[in-house]
């Protein structure tokens, strides 16, 4: 099956700093997209981004299909943005295959 | 977009028994999912519930361990059963809406704790 990884796999920020979490996966996708967990678990859609550029507010995320990656973008970061982002791809099964998760935590 | 709920919230459970986790969405999907997710671990998949018939379970995942109900297109359920701690996880339901979209959405989630 296909398999996603992400990097780093743990950040800590200050607040205010800018970040990016990587998401490289092995084969075509017909679906990527970027979830937040927050501390409760609730898994918050942030970007579905098969391909091309997004931006919603401080965050942006970016999917290169040709080359198997993508980037999501957190600018100045709030101690709210912290929890584990996840990248999720799709790859003819309707399902999700999630990533192992990029653990954050933004300090004040 | 989707509106789903998932009941309980969470438990807290004796080794041994079971537990049916529900998962109602607030319009008719094509298709509904559940996951685990083990402590300080990613998702996985355990099985596709399919309307009107069995569920399509991944390797690893077994009908007997996690029986699965889909009796319409709003609802779902998931039975734990015969749980030991190693079941302790979050277990959500997730929806693919079609109609045009590929994005899936993701229920609160059953935190179970298996004393």
């Amino acid at each position: 099956g296909i398999q996603v990884e992400q990097s780093p796999p743990d950040l800590i920020l200050q607040e205010g700093a800018n970040s990016t979490l990587r998401c490289n996966f092995s084969d075509s996708v017909n679906n990527l997209q970027w979830f937040h967990q927050n501390p409760w678990g609730q898994l918050i859609n942030l970007f579905y981004i098969p391909s091309g550029t997004k931006q919603n507010g401080r965050l942006s995320a970016t999917t290169v299909a040709t080359e198997r990656y993508s980037l999501l973008y957190i600018s100045s970061s709030q101690t709210t943005d912290s929890g584990v982002y996840f990248c999720a791809v799709e790859a003819g099964r309707r399902a999700l295959t999630f990533g192992s998760g990029t653990r954050l935590q933004v300090q004040p | 977009s989707a509106v789903i709920s998932q009941k309980p919230s969470r438990d807290i459970c004796q080794r041994g028994t079971s537990l049916t986790i529900q998962c109602q969405v607030d319009s008719q999907v094509t298709m509904m999912f559940w996951y685990r997710q083990q402590p300080g671990q990613s998702l996985t998949l355990i099985a596709t519930a399919n309307q009107g018939s069995e569920a399509t379970y991944e390797s690893g995942f077994v009908i007997d361990k996690f029986p699965i109900s889909r009796p319409n297109l709003t609802f779902s359920t998931l039975t734990v059963s015969n749980m030991s701690p190693e079941d302790s996880s979050i277990y959500l339901c997730s929806v693919f809406l079609g109609q045009g979209t590929d994005t899936q959405y993701f229920g609160p989630g059953t935190r179970l704790t298996v004393l």
